[in-house]
């Protein structure tokens, strides 16, 4: 595809439960960021890959939030024993260089805590 | 510790008419300045991009402004549409890989 995509993009999860959300981003973009935003809110920034090095979690927040991109290209966020308020949509974007550059996004997962 | 204000949350406005979208930023050290358009239950498209040695930027019916010294940006948008109806975001970079969005203002244009 052409554009950025994830999966699933709905998804809802009993409280305690582990998740993984999946993300594609467009061929050849070395860097790729996701992004948490809540209902009503803009999105913030979680962790910035560039290839598979994962170079800036400071975003993440808690331990219970972890994120992988072992082969460069598709990544993978783990969220483990979810809680209420982790519900929110997960952004991911990539892009060529970092630096300044436009962000390309996806369409995001919308996470549901029960 | 940069931060980016949007006003107003809401918006609404009958066909036609030109409107004004306001983004205020807290640290005027910026690299560039960017605004996207999210609707409901889709990801971030973007508009326009303002580099931090540029006053404006304009694309079709849009035009965005930059003032680094006020730290304020507007995002303008003539005759506007229903279709124009979306969330629109403004989303500052201090020269890093990292973008700081503001809320959004949600714009409901009337039929």
């Amino acid at each position: 595809g052409a554009g950025v995509s994830q999966s699933p993009r709905y998804k809802v999860a009993k409280r305690g439960q582990d998740v993984a959300l999946r993300c594609d981003p467009i061929s050849g973009h070395v860097s790729l960021f996701w992004y948490q935003q809540a209902l009503g809110q803009g999105p913030e920034f979680l962790t910035y890959f560039q290839n598979e090095a994962q170079l800036d979690k400071s975003g993440l927040p808690s331990d219970r939030f972890f994120a992988e991109r072992p082969e460069g290209s598709v990544s993978t966020l783990k969220i483990q024993r979810t809680q209420q308020e982790d519900s929110a949509v997960y952004l991911c974007a990539s892009n060529f260089n970092s630096l300044g550059d436009t962000q390309y996004f996806g369409p995001g997962t919308r996470l549901t805590v029960l | 510790k940069q931060e980016v204000t949007q006003i107003p949350a809401a918006l609404s406005v009958p066909e036609g008419e030109n409107l004004v979208l306001n983004c205020s930023f807290t640290d005027s050290a910026i690299y560039n300045l960017q605004w996207f358009r999210q609707d409901p239950g889709k990801g971030l498209t973007s508009l326009l991009l303002i580099q931090s040695s540029q006053r404006e930027q304009t694309s079709g019916r849009l035009n965005a402004s930059l003032d680094k010294s006020s730290g304020r940006s507007t995002l303008y948008i003539a005759a506007s549409q229903p279709g124009d109806s979306a969330t629109y975001l403004c989303a500052v970079n201090s020269g890093t890989y990292k973008y700081i969005f503001g809320t959004g203002t949600r714009l409901k244009v009337l039929a």
